[in-house]
């Protein structure tokens, strides 16, 4: 268990510039969710993923934001047209299915958007 | 809706001293309970976790206890460290697990 590993730590873009952030869950996890941190704040859930398939998404999300998982495996989440107020902590979880099941964080992607 | 309120902070303790961080919940089925816990920098980690009624979660010195009849899952340690010194989160899951409501977290900072 190598945990989940996020790309890049941090990542400062100019507004109107399209970001991509990458996740990869831990191996066995079928499930796996981006949330937006904050300064403050708990973390905000974004979209979640089952397999390769996205499940459901905050109807906050602006349709800026796309997240893709292919093949089931690592996951990305691209933010277009970046704004300002998209500077977050961007956080990606990954957990086994069932509401017993705890979310496993990385470390997240801190972007700040300028 | 389903919903996490925890006590705000921030929390200045002494080393030694005991620790108890509220939280209250509303939920329309069975959730789960959790507590996670951030260290600057770094995403979050699981504490602990309970997952139905009168169950108590337990580690590294923390406790909480899953309260129906009080809708609660308060944060308890006996003697806090300075190493404690994090944002705590209290957290629920229901039904399949498709979503987690996070509180708004509770600074704490422990002084030698």
């Amino acid at each position: 268990d190598t945990g989940v590993s996020q790309n890049p730590r941090h990542k400062i873009t100019k507004r109107g510039q399209n970001v991509t952030f990458r996740c990869d869950p831990i191996s066995e996890h079928n499930r796996l969710y981006w949330y937006r941190q904050t300064l403050g704040q708990g973390p905000e859930f974004l979209t979640y993923f089952q397999n390769e398939a996205q499940l459901e998404k905050s109807r906050l999300l602006s349709d800026r934001f796309s997240a893709e998982r292919p093949k089931g495996s690592f996951s990305t989440l691209e933010i277009q047209r970046t704004e300002q107020g998209d500077s977050a902590m961007y956080l990606c979880a990954s957990s086994f299915t069932g509401s017993n099941s705890p979310l496993h964080f990385g470390n997240g992607t801190r972007l700040t958007v300028t | 809706g389903d919903s996490v309120t925890q006590m705000e902070g921030p929390v200045t303790l002494s080393e030694e001293a005991f620790l108890t961080i509220n939280c209250t919940y509303t939920a329309t089925g069975y959730p789960s309970l959790f507590w996670y816990v951030q260290y600057p920098g770094e995403g979050l980690q699981l504490l602990l976790k309970a997952t139905k009624a009168d169950d108590k979660g337990s580690n590294k010195g923390f406790e909480a206890t899953y309260r129906k009849e009080t809708t609660s899952f308060h944060l308890e340690k006996g003697s806090v460290q300075v190493s404690d010194s994090a944002v705590y989160f209290c957290a629920l899951s229901v039904n399949t697990g498709n979503q987690f409501y996070f509180g708004t977290g509770t600074s704490l900072t422990v002084i030698p």
